[in-house]
């Protein structure tokens, strides 16, 4: 267990909607990261967040976009979702830019 | 051409054996480079994590690093049936302002007892 949390474990939603997926970090903490794997591009890196300011933007689309907030909790938020959005999308956190955790992931199916 | 490049596999090998397991990469600037294993459907678990060009290691464990070559390798001794997982090669330039880590596309490994 890397003592971070992710909720919920699985989503399926329908083309069109928009979800939300919550992350917790290790105690301590002050950076999350969200990155999204598919079967055909890997893991790839969306955003980071330190101590509720976003840090560095990746390969994330318009449609999607996070926060952190004061308790260090980070959201993640999913709109007008396509069938390619499925995949799986795993937080982590780490100190301040060392060594990463990862939680166990959101498994979204969009249909 | 991708940052970092990683053969997919699958990697097969019998139980007990040294298993060998690489990454090449194009940026000079990466400066941490880091292993995890990911279990299906399960979140990466780190394994190693170094700095710069050298070795480490850790129980079965050892990573390389060779910036002059721009090539970082795992090495698996005694390797066990529990081994079985994807292997994910990770690299950051670690700049103050971020740690965003690219990642390899993995190596499937199976250990047969």
């Amino acid at each position: 267990d890397s003592g971070v949390t992710q909720t919920p474990k699985h989503l399926i939603t329908a083309t069109g909607q928009r979800v939300t997926l919550r992350c917790s970090p290790r105690s301590g903490d002050l950076s999350v990261y969200w990155y999204q794997q598919s079967l055909d591009q890997g893991l790839q890196f969306l955003i980071q967040y330190y101590n509720g300011e976003e840090r560095a933007k990746g390969n994330i689309l318009e449609r999607f976009s996070a926060q952190q907030f004061p308790d260090l909790h980070s959201e993640l938020n999913l709109s007008s979702l396509e069938l390619g959005d499925s995949a799986l999308y795993f937080c982590a956190s780490s100190v301040i830019t060392d060594t990463q955790y990862f939680g166990p992931g959101t498994r979204l199916t969009v249909l | 051409q991708k940052e970092v490049e990683q053969d997919p596999g699958p990697l097969s090998v019998p139980e007990g054996a040294i298993v060998s397991l690489n990454c090449t990469y194009s940026n000079s600037a990466f400066q941490y480079f880091m292993w995890y294993r990911q279990y299906s459907r399960k979140g990466p678990e780190l394994l190693m994590y170094t700095y710069s060009s050298g070795n480490k290691e850790d129980g079965r464990f050892t990573a390389q690093v060779d910036k002059s070559s721009k090539y970082i390798s795992l090495f698996i001794r005694d390797s066990q049936p529990s081994d079985s997982a994807t292997y994910l090669c990770a690299m950051s330039a670690g700049s103050s302002n971020t740690g965003k880590l690219i990642f390899g596309q993995g190596t499937t490994l199976q250990v047969k007892p």
